[in-house]
């Protein structure tokens, strides 16, 4: 079966901290590949996204992700967290062989400590 | 990035009764609407998709006759929970996407938050 996987359910950080979320994919095929956030109160923004090319993509607020097919990952970074980061972080997929709907992982919800 | 409203954003109401949340696309033309609904602390679970014009096509365990889903516009999809009870009380978001291939972005609804009394 399709299904997205995130590791880290809860993560605490300090500020000035660095960040990587886990996320993998169980589908073989092409994927288009997705990260999201949700901060408190808020709806779903769109962070970053991949479809082909340069594996190493760069999103908003200074997230990058880097997708590596071998390992069906899809983890999303951040060198530096800051307060405003505290929110929750949705890795999502859209295999091939489906109609486009997105598949959402679990979620990864990440405090960051002022 | 393209605009989603959703309405209401919360709504309580008796069990028995039914609730219609909107789900509109306000710049774009949403040929593709899809419908989520996110538990407490969970990630977000996909009830159907819906074409414009076409019936929806609801996942796997999901009840049609209770989660009643209209794509009668390019710009409107509704879902109806029929008959509700306690446990339909959860966050149903909406997202849409537009018209060419289908794997460009779905933008997202604020959600709606049901409570069923």
């Amino acid at each position: 079966a399709q299904s997205v996987s995130q590791h880290n359910h809860h993560v605490i950080l300090s500020e000035a901290a660095s960040l990587e979320l886990g996320c993998n994919y169980s589908y073989g095929g092409t994927v288009n590949l997705f990260w999201y956030v949700q901060y408190p109160g808020q709806h779903l923004q769109l962070l970053l996204k991949y479809f082909s090319g340069d594996p190493l993509v760069k999103g908003i607020k200074g997230f990058e992700a880097e997708f590596i097919k071998s390992k069906f990952s899809f983890n999303l970074r951040k060198p530096s967290v800051q307060w405003s980061d505290t929110a929750e972080y949705f890795c999502a997929v859209i295999f091939s062989s489906n109609t486009g709907k997105l598949i959402f992982g679990q979620g990864t919800t990440l405090q960051v400590k002022p | 990035g393209a605009v989603v409203s959703q309405h209401p954003s919360w709504v309580i109401c008796k069990s028995g009764t039914s609730v219609k949340i909107e789900c509109r696309s306000l710049d774009f033309q949403a040929t593709t609407m899809f419908w989520y609904r996110q538990f407490p602390k969970q990630s977000l679970m996909l009830m159907a998709t819906s074409n414009e014009g076409s019936k929806a096509t609801y996942e796997q365990g999901v009840e049609k006759d209770k989660f009643l889903i209209n794509h009668a516009s390019l710009t409107l999809s509704t879902l109806t929970v029929t008959s509700a009870h306690p446990e339909d009380s959860s966050f149903y978001i909406c997202s849409a996407r537009g018209p060419g291939s289908t794997h460009t972005e779905a933008f997202f609804g604020q959600g709606t938050r049901l409570t069923v009394v």
